[in-house]
């Protein structure tokens, strides 16, 4: 089956500094892939919609600023937490589509954010 | 928010019962997932089912979609220890293109 990856699996960082969080579709293509937090005990939130070769289009609430999302090409999307500080530590997901009629969406393992 | 409801949000039961969780959510929906996530680690896609559709099997998980109530059900028969975990059901809305909206997730717990 189709496989999303996501590197690093976790980082930890200093607060004021810039974390970058890639997301991979391994052996197929992906125009559109999704950015989405989980906080402890907590479901997933969606932050946003990545697109390729446009911008991204970000959830009611979500700073474009903090988090900068850059879809370079069709297997690779980026989330960069800019300035990030100890509550932005969460765990971050993508996924994206599958082929066809994409009813099905293929998740990344995940990145653990911990900022100190 | 437009995060569908799930209940209940925790379940403890023994190895060898049955376990159902229930999911709402509130506007047209073109399919309803159901995900598990163990604690700590990504999700793992267990069954799909489509708003024309009402019941879906997939070895011992049974999935259930009344769209007039806006409502579906996971049932899983015979519980074993290794389904303990985190449940989520995620909507994909009409409206809303391809992207997923997540239940608040109901966490289960199977005693061995």
């Amino acid at each position: 089956g189709a496989v999303v990856s996501q590197h690093p699996s976790w980082v930890i960082c200093k607060s004021g500094t810039s974390v970058k969080i890639e997301c991979r579709s391994l052996d197929f293509q992906a125009t559109t892939m999704f950015w989405y937090r989980q906080f402890p005990k907590q479901s997933l939130m969606l932050m946003a919609t990545s697109n390729e070769g446009s911008k991204a289009t970000y959830e009611q609430g979500v700073e474009k600023d903090k988090f900068l999302i850059n879809h370079a090409s069709l297997t690779l999307s980026t989330l960069t937490v800019t300035s990030a500080h100890p509550e932005d530590s969460s765990f971050y997901i993508c996924s994206a589509p599958g082929a066809g009629n994409q009813e099905t969406q293929y998740f990344g393992p995940g990145t653990r954010l911990l900022v100190l | 928010s437009q995060q569908g409801e799930e209940d209940p949000q925790a379940l403890s039961i023994q190895e060898g019962e049955n376990a159902t969780m229930n999911c709402s959510y509130k506007t047209s929906i073109n399919n309803l997932q159901w995900y598990r996530q163990n604690s700590g680690r990504g999700l793992v896609h267990l069954i799909l089912i489509r708003s024309n559709e009402r019941e879906k099997h997939s070895g011992r998980l049974r999935v259930t979609l009344d769209t007039s109530k806006k409502s579906s059900s996971l049932l899983i028969t015979a519980s074993r220890a290794a389904d303990t975990a985190s449940y989520f059901c995620a909507t994909r809305y009409v409206s809303q293109g391809g992207k997923l909206i997540f239940g608040q997730g109901t966490e289960l717990s199977v005693k061995p």
